[in-house]
């Protein structure tokens, strides 16, 4: 079972940020914290991952709590080519992902 | 860098066949997953190939099995195939099996079983 919590759905309006939220209570301290994408009909793309320490990098950045029980993706300017589905996955295998049913994200003008 | 490459894109199969799947993975990629996408199910995990091995498999019965080649090319074959193996199958690769990698996945294969 996925060991994630994540809101069902999510809007935003195009050019503003986007802050998508995880839970990950249960997390243990060797797991990482993967987020992915996927746009409809497409396979799942890869964003950004992190251990304890916040990360950025081109697409997002991703804040995790010092206690590492949640986390939030952020997408500083939203497009309408963001919409799509996003999943907050834990694991320390990161050939095995753990879907969860994640967070659709629609991106409105 | 060519992306990861998934044949055939579509197939159409009926009950009680076989089916093999193929995935050629990013140049200098090692490690290969495949996963299984259904309306119903989601994304599930299958298995992870890294050096010709099997490292992890899912919860899929055996008429599920995958293979690794040399240049790490991997396939899947589903035996003896039923309705609710129709789905959408994909291929992710990786650099090497540790954990602090993302994987990059292929545009998958849409299995149709009639």
């Amino acid at each position: 079972d996925a060991k994630t919590t994540q809101p069902p759905s999510m809007d935003c309006a195009e050019g503003r940020a986007a802050n998508l939220p995880c839970n990950h209570s249960t997390i243990s301290g060797n797991e990482y914290v993967y987020w992915y994408r996927q746009i409809h009909s497409q396979g799942p793309q890869y964003i950004i991952h992190g251990l304890k320490n916040n990360e950025t990098n081109e697409m997002a950045s991703l804040i995790i709590t010092e206690d590492r029980k949640s986390s939030t993706l952020i997408l500083p300017h939203a497009t309408l080519r963001d919409t799509a589905v996003y999943y907050c996955i834990v694991g320390n295998q990161g050939g095995k992902l753990i879907f969860g049913q994640g967070t659709e994200l629609s991106v409105k003008p | 860098k060519a992306g990861v490459t998934q044949t055939p894109r579509y197939l159409i199969k009926t009950r009680g066949q076989q089916v093999t799947l193929s995935c050629s993975p990013i140049s200098g990629h090692r490690s290969v997953s495949w996963y299984q996408q259904t309306p119903g199910q989601g994304l599930q995990f299958l298995f992870e190939y890294f050096s010709e091995t099997q490292r992890n498999k899912g919860n899929f019965p055996g008429r599920f099995s995958g293979r690794q080649f040399s240049n790490s090319r991997s396939e899947m074959n589903v035996s003896t195939l039923e309705l609710g193996d129709s789905a959408l199958y994909l291929c992710a690769s990786r650099p090497d099996p540790g954990p602090a990698r993302g994987a990059f996945f292929g545009q998958g294969t849409r299995l149709t079983v009639v």
